[in-house]
Order: structure tokens, then sequence, then C-alpha cells
């Protein structure tokens, strides 16, 4: 299984509203990331988790929250957004840092569109 | 910031082999140059990756200058579903990958 998946595929929200995205991957990575990217940009690394701990928070906005239950699962919590947040969030993995194949794998995204 | 330009937009035929360029004149001794493409509305696709030596697979072709400032990635037979962002991105274990604007290749029927 060489597929990562992301849920859901699109999310509309309101700005009091609470929800979150979901990402899965099988491949027996310990390396996972959440990634923001607006139209006709290229992507922006948002987090990245290792070994289920959060390694990198690249100055990320408190009403974005992540968490890794475990090895597979990758979630993103998000609350109290703005219109500008509205973005295709992909979500990534790869074996982790230091080994010889560090390729990271992409889902397909969560289009979000905050009203 | 990226460390990789490359042409915004470029057209390739159909059929005929698409060479896409891309510069790195800073890389570094222990970083990797890495390529992705993404089709409109996906997630990034892997497509292949180099050190110094040129690497193909079953995607495509990747040439590193000796140098290592350049490479280029080739498409042998380029269809109508290669049309995408391609993204060259250079990379060493440890850091996080940084895409740059990358360049819209449309294939032309």
């Amino acid at each position: 299984d060489t597929e990562v998946t992301q849920t859901p595929k699109h999310l509309v929200m309101g700005m009091t509203n609470k929800k979150s995205l979901k990402c899965e991957q099988h491949m027996g990575h310990r390396a996972m990331y959440w990634y923001k990217q607006k139209a006709k940009k290229p992507p922006e690394l948002m987090f990245v988790y290792s070994y289920e701990k959060l390694s990198i928070n690249e100055s990320v906005p408190s009403r974005f929250s992540p968490e890794c239950p475990n090895s597979s699962l990758l979630n993103l919590h998000l609350h109290a957004l703005q219109p500008e947040d509205s973005a295709l969030y992909l979500c990534a993995s790869s074996h982790a840092s230091g080994t010889e194949r560090n390729e990271q794998f992409f889902g397909p995204g969560t289009r979000l569109t905050v009203l | 910031d990226a460390k990789t330009t490359q042409p915004p937009s470029m057209d390739c035929a159909e059929g005929r082999a698409a060479n896409l360029p891309c510069n790195h004149s800073t890389i570094s001794g222990n970083e990797y140059v890495y390529w992705y493409r993404q089709i409109h509305s996906q997630g990034p696709q892997y497509i292949i990756h180099g050190l110094k030596n040129n690497e193909t697979n079953e995607m495509a072709s990747l040439i590193i200058t000796e140098d290592r400032k350049s490479s280029t990635l080739i498409l042998p037979h380029a269809t109508l579903r290669d049309t995408a962002v391609y993204y060259c991105i250079v990379y060493a274990y440890g850091q996080n990958f940084v895409f740059g604007p990358g360049t819209r290749l449309s294939v032309l029927p």
C-alpha cells in the first residue's frame, strides 16, 4: 500500500466552527507532514511529526492544532479560522529523516473553504 | 527560500521528449535533487531523485551536470496526462522540502 489518504476531500466551515482534517498511511513511515497550498502557489510546510512527536512548527497560528495519535494517523484540528485560511491542505509521509530513501508521498489533499 | 530556479512555463508537443531544466548553483555536496509534479488539484507526486549520477526510472530520466549546478528532467514521450506543474527541490537529510514556484508544463496535442 503506497497511498496516503485524506478525509474529507472538501470542507466548508464558518469562522466559529471546529473541524478536523484526517490523514492516514500504512507504509510504515515514521515522519508525517502537513502542508498548506494557496491557489497557484507551491505547497508550504506547516508541521512535521517524527516518531509521533512534533518536530517542526513553521510558525503556524494556534488556530491550527496538529495531533499524531499513532504512527499511521495525523490529524489537523481547526478552530476559529479566517477566510484567508481557505486553501488546499496536503498531508505527506516519508521514512524518518536520515534513511536512504526519504521521498515524501502526498495525499490528494482537503480543499478547505472558510466562510 | 527555495534553492532552485526553473522557467515558469514550457510547452511540449505530445509524443516528443519534454526537457525541464533546473538551476541549483548553490547546491551543497550532501544535497540531493528531487523532482515532483502536481497535476491540477491533486497532491504532488514523486518522480525521481539523484545525487550526482544520472538516474532513470519508469517515469523519467534525471541528468545532473558534472558540477551539479544544474539538472534536467526528461520525460521521454510526453502525453497529455503529463501536463502539470513540475517542482525541482534541493534536499539534504534532516532538512525540509522547500517548494519553489516550479515549471508549468503544457503538453499540446
